[in-house]
């Protein structure tokens, strides 16, 4: 039984809006919460995470938030540019254990 | 700047087979794991190795043995290969444990036929 779940397969958004990714988890002793970023033919890499302790972290365009008492997190992405069209994996941690979503494709349209 | 290099890139292995994928990173990280990805799946953890001489299983271990030869290498074998495990095979390594950055390699992209 999947853990962590991003419902959404697929997101296209207009240059220049903003992105919203979404992700709901199950297990309550996920301690941190990691997003990764996929292009075609690479590994992920690493995007932006937060602790289990804060509700929200920024970096430059990209700000995750966390809402414990709803298991859920999201990804923002402001302001939206043609090089993030790719796959967004969602992750969680607990002992060792990094648990990911089935990811959410996002297309930057022109 | 090397990073994980995982080797092979991909490969074709009849039902029965066995083959090793090799991973190695060079930035002197202590826990190093191994991910298969499948369509609509995510990627899903089968074995990791938290330091150095340690290993345990994960969510999918089920056919695959790992070996931890030394701090830079982690390996990933497939004692008889079933077309189940058709598959793109992720290796990742972080300084300590899941709360840091994880980096990946390039991935394996297996097929059993």
């Amino acid at each position: 039984d999947q853990q962590v779940k991003q419902n959404s397969p697929s997101l296209s958004v207009q240059e220049g809006r903003i992105s919203i990714l979404n992700c709901d988890y199950t297990n309550s002793m996920f301690d941190y919460f990691l997003w990764y970023k996929k292009y075609p033919a690479e590994g992920p890499t690493f995007l932006i995470s937060i602790s289990s302790i804060k509700d929200k972290n920024e970096d430059g365009r990209f700000t995750v938030f966390l809402n414990k008492s709803a298991k859920h997190l999201s990804l923002h992405i402001v302001p939206s540019q043609p090089g993030d069209s790719a796959v967004y994996f969602c992750a969680a941690s607990y002992d060792y254990k990094l648990s990911f979503g089935a990811g959410t494709t996002v297309t930057v349209r022109a | 700047n090397a990073g994980v290099t995982q080797t092979p890139k991909f490969q074709v292995l009849k039902t029965g087979q066995s083959m090793t994928l090799q991973c190695a990173q060079d930035m002197n990280h202590n826990s190093m794991y191994w991910y298969r990805q499948d369509p609509g799946m995510g990627l899903r953890l089968i074995y990791y190795s938290a330091s150095e001489g340690t290993t345990d299983k994960g969510e999918v271990p089920n056919g695959y043995n790992v070996s931890r030869l030394n701090k830079r290498e982690f390996s990933l074998r497939l004692e008889s290969a079933a077309p189940s495990q058709t598959s793109v095979y992720f290796c990742a390594s972080s300084a300590v444990g899941t709360n840091t950055e994880a980096f990946f390699g390039q991935g394996t992209r297996l097929t059993v036929v």
